[in-house]
């Protein structure tokens, strides 16, 4: 099994400012990482897939690279709408997919 | 617009069988696509339960695998979760979701399951 690390758990960012979220794999998953905000209460929403592509209507303030075992989210400029938690998830190794822990991004 | 709702009790026995059904709306199952299951136990982080192709052909987490069985009724266009042998620790909200490459683009609004006596 692919064991997804995410740091740090909590991220406290000010709005306007610059979030960069890590995730990290305990082996190569190439490029098939996928990141995830959830808010309270909602479904996991996707950010990002192929490790820096935007997923459908997710604003150009998100990006994402990196590849083989250490991947970043960066968020440019937080949003009030930001404030979430984070999941990465590797798809390279089906059985199974695996998640990160998840990174808490709350206002400083 | 795609759609999916999960649908089922929200409270099992334990040592019983949890069953869901997701029902999808704007998109025919059987034109492509992988349907999976995901939960999420409360305050906790996501796990991936398993998914199927519209083919039929099916991919369990090893660590539930004997106990699940995803199935797709693309007459009805749903797929179902069947959990087995239930205990507390299969308490979560569950979610089903449409994925590509296995990347989840869609996703119902979730379901919490209470495994209690």
């Amino acid at each position: 099994e692919i064991v997804m690390t995410q740091s740090p758990a909590t991220l406290s960012v000010s709005p306007g400012e610059r979030a960069t979220l890590s995730c990290r794999a305990s082996q190569s998953v190439s490029s098939n990482l996928a990141w995830y905000q959830q808010k309270p209460g909602q479904a996991p929403r996707l950010l990002i897939y192929g490790a820096s592509t935007r997923a459908t209507g997710i604003p150009a303030r998100f990006s994402g690279s990196g590849s083989g075992t250490e991947f970043t989210l960066t968020i440019s400029s937080l949003q009030s709408e930001d404030f979430a938690v984070y999941y990465c998830q590797q798809y390279n190794n089906w059985l199974p997919l695996t998640f990160g822990g998840g990174t808490k991004v709350e206002i400083k | 617009q795609v759609q999916l709702q999960e649908s089922g009790p929200g409270l099992v026995k334990p040592s019983e069988t949890l069953s869901l059904t997701c029902a999808v709306s704007g998109y025919s199952i059987s034109s492509g696509y992988y349907w999976g299951w995901i939960r999420q136990p409360p305050g906790k982080g996501l796990e991936w339960i398993g998914s199927i192709y519209h083919s039929g052909s099916t991919y369990y987490n090893p660590s539930l695998k004997s106990r699940v069985t995803i199935s797709v009724d693309t007459s009805k266009n749903q797929f179902s979760l069947k959990l087995s042998s239930v205990t507390a620790a299969d308490t979560a909200v569950y979610y089903c979701a449409r994925a590509l490459r296995m990347d989840y683009d869609y996703w119902g609004q979730g379901t919490l399951v209470t495994v209690s006596s």
